[in-house]
């Protein structure tokens, strides 16, 4: 079954924290790709980032980094450094053979 | 910049009525989308299009049917809303061949 969990509801941080999103996923297919998207309080989801299954390297960008194990069946999601225009829902979200799949959020909150 | 647009932010309707909810895309892509959102719930896909006239159900179709007159206009339609239609619902596109998924603005339904 295709499935992506993300246990963390709500976080709560002070501005320059780091934090880390969880995000864990299921699926029988061997070929997949992972996403995360920011919707901010205006309500557009953007896109932030891709991965192939069959790339584990870690990405950085800037104060975002992602870390991609398919041994956890994990993809998390770190801001460093946190600002309060990181204030948003965070999705993950996974496509294999079946399409798309979200999780149900996180929101985080950045206070100053 | 892939830019989706969306009728209404936000609308009003009564139960029973007819409601059209419009989204438009600029960037020639044969994939559109339709999704609700509700918290805790994340995105739950109600119906998608690969091209043209055609439509494939989502999750979650019961109460819901589209339409796809032209490759840039993708309509969803509530045929007689009821309140637990309420929510907000999100349209996305892409390429046949890339993975990402462009949404717009959302459009928040509140039926009463």
């Amino acid at each position: 079954a295709q499935k992506v969990t993300q246990a963390q509801t709500e976080i709560s941080v002070v501005e320059k924290e780091d934090v880390t999103l969880d995000c864990v996923y299921e699926t029988r297919d061997t070929t997949y790709y992972l996403f995360w998207y920011k919707q901010p309080p205006s309500g557009e989801l953007v896109f932030l980032i891709r991965r192939n299954s069959f790339d584990e390297q870690n990405e950085i960008s800037g104060r975002y980094s992602w870390n991609f194990q398919k041994s956890t069946s994990s993809f998390n999601f770190t801001i460093t450094a946190s600002q309060v225009v990181d204030s948003a829902v965070y999705f993950c979200a996974l496509r294999d053979n079946n399409d798309m799949r979200f999780g149900a959020g996180t929101r985080l909150t950045v206070k100053p | 910049d892939v830019k989706v647009t969306q009728s209404s932010r936000y609308l009003v309707k009564r139960t029973g009525e007819k409601v059209f909810l419009e989204c438009v895309q600029d960037m020639d892509h044969e994939n559109m989308f339709w999704y609700r959102q509700d918290p805790g719930l994340g995105l739950r896909l109600i119906y998608f299009s690969y091209d043209v006239k055609m439509k494939e159900k989502g999750d979650i179709p019961e109460g819901y049917s589209v339409s796809r007159e032209k490759k840039e206009r993708f309509s969803l339609i509530l045929e007689s809303a009821s309140t637990n239609q309420t929510s907000m619902y999100l349209c996305a596109s892409r390429t046949g061949t890339a993975y990402e998924q462009y949404f717009g603005p959302g459009t928040r339904l509140t039926v009463t």
